[in-house]
């Protein structure tokens, strides 16, 4: 089947602008997870969705991070105010089940944003 | 604190060596999971192999083995043969079951150059 899908692929943005990235989990897939990779901080855990409830919102960076998800399905993550350390690339990865940690995390091809 | 450490950043081979990428973790959970992750230079994080802290057996898939040693708080990766396509950045990761949201703690990764 249809693996984790993401959007839009790149981004390139200006300084203060919003941006929204997209992530289409895996059909059937009850955990949500988005992860930031840049160079300097390697790979980092953002935020977790069981359904549509992100039960933690702590490890957001700031206020200006935002994540939803609808439906128990999509999820987007929101930037306001974007500022050029927000430059990374975001991935997003689902499992299967309801108990974290007890399930593999498929990972999407990610959105690389840049910002000016 | 939960953390896991790849020693080596970078790593060359030649094509038909055999190599090992080191992965040392941390966790003060009896239960968890260790994993490790391939990514290419397309960018996309794919799974590679999933183990539980209950479960010491080593694994072999193919060219691919691991050894998971607890008391030494060590999951080692082993290709074998090494080919030009296992070019790549590979990140060691660690679940815990319990207390967390089953966020991945990924290491540094380590970059696998294999040279023809």
């Amino acid at each position: 089947g249809a693996g984790v899908s993401q959007s839009p692929s790149n981004k390139v943005t200006e300084k203060g602008k919003d941006v929204e990235l997209r992530c289409d989990p895996i059909s059937g897939h009850t955990a949500l997870y988005w992860y930031r990779q840049s160079l300097g901080q390697g790979l980092e855990f953002l935020i977790y969705f069981q359904g549509n409830s992100a039960p933690d919102k702590s490890g957001l960076p700031s206020d200006r991070f935002s994540a939803e998800r609808t439906g128990g399905s999509v999820s987007t993550l929101t930037i306001q105010r974007t500022q050029q350390e927000d430059s990374a690339v975001y991935l997003c990865a689902s499992s299967l089940r309801s108990r974290p940690g007890t399930d593999t995390q498929y990972f999407g091809p990610g959105t690389r944003l840049t910002v000016l | 604190a939960q953390k896991v450490t790849q020693a080596q950043t970078e790593i060359s081979v030649v094509e038909k060596e055999d190599v090992t990428l080191d992965c040392v973790y941390e966790t003060r959970d009896t239960t968890y999971y260790l994993f490790w992750y391939k990514q290419p230079p397309s960018g996309e994080l794919v799974f590679l192999i999933r183990r539980n802290s209950f479960d010491e057996q080593n694994e072999i898939s193919g060219r691919y083995s691991w050894n998971f040693q607890k008391s030494t708080s060590s999951f080692n990766f082993t290709i074998t043969a090494s080919q030009v396509v296992d070019s790549a950045v590979y990140f060691c990761a660690l679940s815990e079951a319990t207390g967390s949201q089953g966020n991945l703690i990924f290491g540094k990764g380590t970059k696998l150059s294999v040279k023809p």
